[in-house]
């Protein structure tokens, strides 16, 4: 197992495209964390997942992000119609939650991110 | 509402010399306190939790309740020690678990 693993490194679109990331989380790990981070700042949360079940979305997100984690192992987050505000580096972790207590165990095993350019 | 602060976007401490990293939060319950650290051109990784009561590194972190704060503080500097410190957030074994980061401070340890 490599680790989390993130596709495309590198994304530039034009303003008002779609575009979609792909996250490959450590193989047994049920929680997997999609963040946001801009120069200067720290990982914004976006949404998170343990297994297949959105747990939370930021209240922050616009309608025009999804994300999905289909059989409970890799997930995509899609942004819609993208706006120049949206470029970013989108992070993805993964971390082994209990699955009984839903607790995380708090480390989370990041990927090296997809970079958004939106022209 | 859960938040993190670090006041400082940049620390520049001489090699030897002590390091302490401030971290503020904000949560009405009893959270979780991480340090992830961010070397150049590597991935964001866990330094320390506060539940492991745990040195790494020559690091170490309490959390004072009592202040709501979690600051990172290492005795003596070394060059291998710049980074960016990202302090985190966590409700822990409540439902609200999700982990949120404060804006990092960028530590530059000069020789």
């Amino acid at each position: 197992d490599t680790g989390v693993s993130q596709d495309p490194r590198h994304k530039i679109t034009k303003r008002g495209q779609n575009v979609t990331f792909r996250c490959d989380p450590i193989s047994e790990h049920n929680r997997l964390y999609w963040y946001r981070q801009t120069l200067g700042q720290g990982p914004e949360f976006l949404t998170y997942f343990q297994n297949e079940a959105q747990l939370e979305k930021s209240r922050l997100l616009s309608d025009r992000f999804s994300a999905e984690r289909p059989k409970g192992s890799f997930s995509t987050l899609e942004i819609q119609r993208t706006e120049q505000g949206d470029s970013a580096m989108y992070l993805c972790a993964s971390s082994l939650g209990d699955a009984f207590k839903s607790w995380n165990t708090g480390e989370l095993f990041f990927g090296e991110g997809s970079r958004l350019t939106v022209l | 509402a859960q938040r993190v602060t670090q006041p400082e976007k940049l620390l520049s401490v001489f090699k030897g010399a002590p390091v302490e990293l401030k971290c503020n939060y904000s949560y009405s319950g009893s959270p979780e306190l991480f340090w992830y650290v961010q070397y150049s051109r590597q991935r964001l990784q866990l330094l320390l939790r506060h539940i492991s009561r745990e040195s790494i590194k020559g690091f170490t972190a309490d959390l004072n309740k009592g202040e709501t704060s979690f600051h990172l503080k290492k005795p003596f500097a070394q060059e291998e020690d710049s980074a960016m410190y990202y302090c985190a957030l966590s409700g822990g074994m409540n439902r609200d678990d999700k982990i949120i980061f404060g804006k990092g401070t960028r530590l530059h340890i000069l020789p």
